[in-house]
This record gives structure tokens, C-alpha cells and sequence, in this order.
């Protein structure tokens, strides 16, 4: 089992919905996370980090994490073609290295 | 523009071949990560430098080693080139581990073997 796991998609939204995207993790000890969103042929970059459970909005992007569960989630709002990305979602597992999932590809449509 | 350079873009080389690619960190930043996307794979950790000083490894194969060097720029060499490793291989960079900091990626080499 991966210790991050995603849908790899793709999604595909038009213009304006709300996006969901979504992680889960089997690993306890990851104690924060990070949304890096990837252009085609370009390095990740990333979005947000959020450590603990709850929500952390910035802009259009809402970050949740739920412990208990072991899911995180990624919305959206009023999504843009220039939103089409690939979206992943990691954790640091100690300061050594970051696990990430496989990526989902997002697509918005106009 | 994240800051962290890497060198060259695109390489394309034959089977048992080596090739050494390049990582420029951003300024200031310590650490230095490689990783490995393959599109089935995702990205892989392959090695971490700290300060110089090798940190911590991944799913790197033998054929495979870095370095990083006073200056910190790191190297990445893979010899031995199998059609397998064709993949997009990213550094990134932050201040000194992840704890509280962010990575920050650079654009990434594309390594076809043919």
C-alpha cells in the first residue's frame, strides 16, 4: 500500500464548478501536508500546507485535512481553465523527504 | 520562477550511456532533493544533501549517485542507462528540511534513452 494515495483522474469540470480533489494516507505520524499543483512539462509548485485538522482557505483554494480518517481534500471555487493541472498531494515524512501521491489530472473546460 | 536551476532541460542518449544532470538551488537554501516521475511511478525520492552531506535516500539505484558540492549545486549521475530510466527528474531545494518549510522545485530534466 502507498503511504499517499490519489485518483489519478482525469477530472474533468466546466468553468466555474467546485473542485474536489482528494487524498488519503495510511501513515499516522504525518503531522502536516501540501498541495503542489503540477503544469504539463513543468516542476510542481506548490499551493498550500496546512498542519493540522481543519480547513485553511487561500483565495479560491480550501485546504482540509482530516486526521481521523486519514483524508485530505483540496476545493476549488469557481474553477478556471487555468486551473488544468495535475494536483498532488504530499506529506514530509521527517525532514528526509517529501511522499507523494501518483497526481490527479484536473481539467476545466470554458 | 522558483529560483532552483536545472540543467538542461532536455537529454536524449543511448542505452548504457551516462549522463550527469544539474541542480542550482535557490539561494540560501541547504537542501537539496532529487526525485524521479515516470508516468506510472509519480514522483520518487531518490536522494537528499544537506549542507554537502549526504541526508537521506530513496528507491535510487546503484547506477545512480549525486553529489553536492561546496557551492551547493548537486549533481545528479546515472550511468549505465537502461531504456527505464527515461523519466522527468526534478531537484528542489529548501532551507533546511521540511519541517515548517516548503520545497521548492526546479523545471526539470527530461532524460529520453534510446
Amino acid at each position: 500500500q502507498k503511504e499517499v494515495e490519489q485518483d489519478p483522474g482525469p477530472l474533468s469540470v466546466p468553468e466555474g464548478a467546485i473542485v474536489s480533489l482528494n487524498c488519503t494516507y495510511s501513515n499516522s505520524a504525518f503531522q502536516y501536508f501540501m498541495w503542489y499543483r503540477q503544469y504539463s512539462r513543468k516542476g510542481p509548485e506548490l499551493l498550500m500546507y496546512t498542519y493540522s485538522s481543519g480547513n485553511k482557505e487561500d483565495g479560491r483554494f480550501t485546504a482540509q485535512v482530516d486526521k481521523s480518517s486519514k483524508y485530505i481534500s483540496l476545493f476549488i471555487r469557481d474553477s478556471q481553465p487555468s486551473d488544468s493541472a495535475t494536483y498532488l498531494c504530499a506529506a514530509p515524512q521527517g525532514t528526509d523527504k517529501l511522499i507523494f501521491g501518483t497526481g490527479t489530472r484536473l481539467q476545466v473546460f470554458p | 520562477d522558483s529560483g532552483v536551476t536545472q540543467t538542461p532541460k532536455h537529454l536524449i542518449t543511448a542505452t548504457g550511456q551516462r549522463v550527469t544532470l544539474r541542480c542550482s538551488p535557490r539561494s540560501g537554501d541547504l537542501s537539496v532533493y532529487w526525485y524521479q516521475q515516470s508516468l506510472d511511478q509519480g514522483l520518487q525520492f531518490l536522494i537528499q544533501y544537506y549542507n554537502g552531506e549526504e541526508r537521506a535516500k530513496g528507491n535510487i539505484l546503484e547506477r545512480f549517485s549525486a553529489q553536492q558540492f561546496p557551492d551547493l549545486h548537486s549533481e545528479l549521475n546515472l550511468s549505465s542507462l537502461e531504456l527505464g530510466d527515461s523519466a522527468l527528474y526534478f531537484c528542489a531545494s529548501s532551507g533546511a528540511g521540511y519541517s515548517g518549510t516548503e520545497a521548492f522545485f526546479g523545471q526539470g530534466t527530461r532524460l529520453t534513452v534510446v
